[in-house]
């Protein structure tokens, strides 16, 4: 079992609709969770992190989690065309330890015009 | 404020050569991480560094190796070249490398191996 497991897609979702992007996770013990977004051919760049069950917003992003089922997701409201890339979801697997990022193979978005 | 420089941006090596990338974190990071990626098998974790130290280690050969300056700057070396090491090698620096610290990448390294 991977340790951290992500569809890899495509999600296609027409312009203005919600993308909702889902990961699940194999360490219990994980304290941190991230969601990377890369463009093709670009270094991941941060979204959002959350540690805390529940949900957390940052403008159109809603990151969720859910620790007690071992899954985490990213919703994107009002998809835009250049919300297009692959979403990458990390999870810091160590509890209160030094990090050891380890990421989903990601997701690949296409929001339609 | 700088980000996480890498250098170089693209590079082409031959079988059995070697390579070493460079990686200066941000002003006040003292955590660095190497990752690989591939399409095949996303990012994956190579190793990570605090203060000249090496503290976690992936799955990776011993051919793949690493450290760190005083200065925080990193370096990674992968020896014996083969084509399989044909990826995007991103560096990611965070301020002390704890467990809930933000990691931030830089625009990573292309080597293509031929």
């Amino acid at each position: 079992q991977k340790e951290v497991e992500q569809n890899s897609g495509p999600l296609s979702v027409p312009e203005g609709a919600i993308a909702s992007l889902n990961c699940t996770y194999s360490d219990r013990g994980s304290q941190s969770f991230f969601w990377y977004r890369q463009y093709s051919g670009k270094s991941p760049e941060l979204i959002m992190f959350i540690y805390s069950n529940g949900d957390k917003e940052d403008g159109r992003f809603t990151a969720q989690l859910n620790k007690a089922s071992q899954y985490v997701s990213l919703l994107i409201r009002d998809s835009q065309p250049s919300d297009s890339a692959t979403y990458l979801c990390a999870v810091n697997p160590i509890s209160g330890g030094y990090q050891k990022v380890t990421f989903g193979i990601g997701t690949k978005l296409q929001v339609i015009p | 404020k700088a980000g996480v420089t890498q250098t170089p941006r693209y590079l082409i090596k031959t079988r059995g050569q070697q390579v070493t990338l460079s990686c200066s974190p941000i002003s006040g990071h003292r955590s660095v991480s190497w990752y690989q990626q591939t399409p095949g098998q996303g990012l994956q974790f190579l190793f990570e560094y605090f203060s000249e130290t090496q503290r976690n280690k992936g799955n990776f050969p011993g051919r793949f190796s690493g450290r760190q300056f005083s200065n925080s700057r990193s370096e990674m070396n992968v020896s014996t070249l083969e084509l399989g090491d044909s990826a995007l090698y991103l560096c990611a620096s965070s301020l002390a490398g704890q467990s809930g610290n933000t990691i931030y990448f830089g625009e990573g390294s292309w080597l293509t191996v031929v």
